[in-house]
């Protein structure tokens, strides 16, 4: 069966300071992966995806880059974290080929940046 | 650019009581998604929607699209606590169905289940 991990589960970072959060996927390849942000009053927005290996696609700007170094793994980082980075973040994964999106999800890192 | 409206934004409901939840698209569905979150955990899938009319059920919810495509629907039958939870629909945000882009999800319905 497939699993999804991400790590840390929550982070206190203060303004300025670099980040990098992980997701890794188990039991499956070739997945399209997601990062998402939701943060209290603006639902679930998709920040990056991809669909292999060094493929990344951003849905809109912002002081945050994703890369995906291996093909189950995915890595959302920053130079140098502003206020407005704190949310939910929460990583994603779907089958490649399908005709339809069903997308499973991780258990999410809660970051609150000071 | 396509938007999914969830009402209501909340509901508390007494258990045993039955609610629905709705989910309404400015654009044709191609497929529309139902999950559930509890706070600070990830979303849970519940149930997929793509064709016109088509209705499933799991267990005591069912979701229903509309033959329109622009409306889906999610019903509790006999609701108890443990269906407590935020509740968010999601669709297919190229417009076009397929497994390569994102999703786009409404804001949520944050349910309350009363003991």
């Amino acid at each position: 069966s497939q699993t999804i991990h991400q790590w840390p589960a929550t982070l206190v970072q203060p303004v300025g300071s670099p980040l990098s959060l992980e997701c890794t996927v188990e039991g499956t390849s070739n997945p399209n992966l997601y990062w998402y942000r939701q943060a209290a009053g603006r639902g679930l927005q998709l920040l990056f995806y991809s669909v292999g290996i060094g493929q990344i696609s951003s849905e809109v700007p912002q002081n945050l880059s994703a890369s995906r170094p291996q093909d189950r793994q995915f890595i959302l980082s920053s130079k140098k974290l502003l206020l407005s980075d704190s949310g939910f973040y929460l990583c994603a994964w779907s089958w490649t080929g399908l005709s339809y999106n069903e997308q499973f999800f991780g258990p999410g890192t809660r970051l609150t940046v000071l | 650019s396509q938007e999914l409206e969830q009402s209501p934004q909340s509901l508390i409901v007494q258990e045993g009581k039955n609610l629905t939840i709705n989910c309404t698209s400015s654009k044709t569905l191609y497929g529309l998604y139902w999950y559930k979150q509890k706070y600070g955990e990830g979303l849970i899938f519940l149930m997929m929607l793509q064709k016109g009319g088509e209705e499933k059920s799991h267990e005591k919810i069912t979701a229903k699209l509309d033959e329109k495509k622009q409306q889906s629907s999610l019903h509790i039958t006999a609701s108890q606590p443990s269906h407590a939870g935020i509740y968010l629909c999601g669709a297919d945000g190229m417009g076009r169905g397929g497994s390569q882009g994102n999703l786009i999800f409404g804001k949520g319905t944050k349910l309350s289940v009363k003991p």
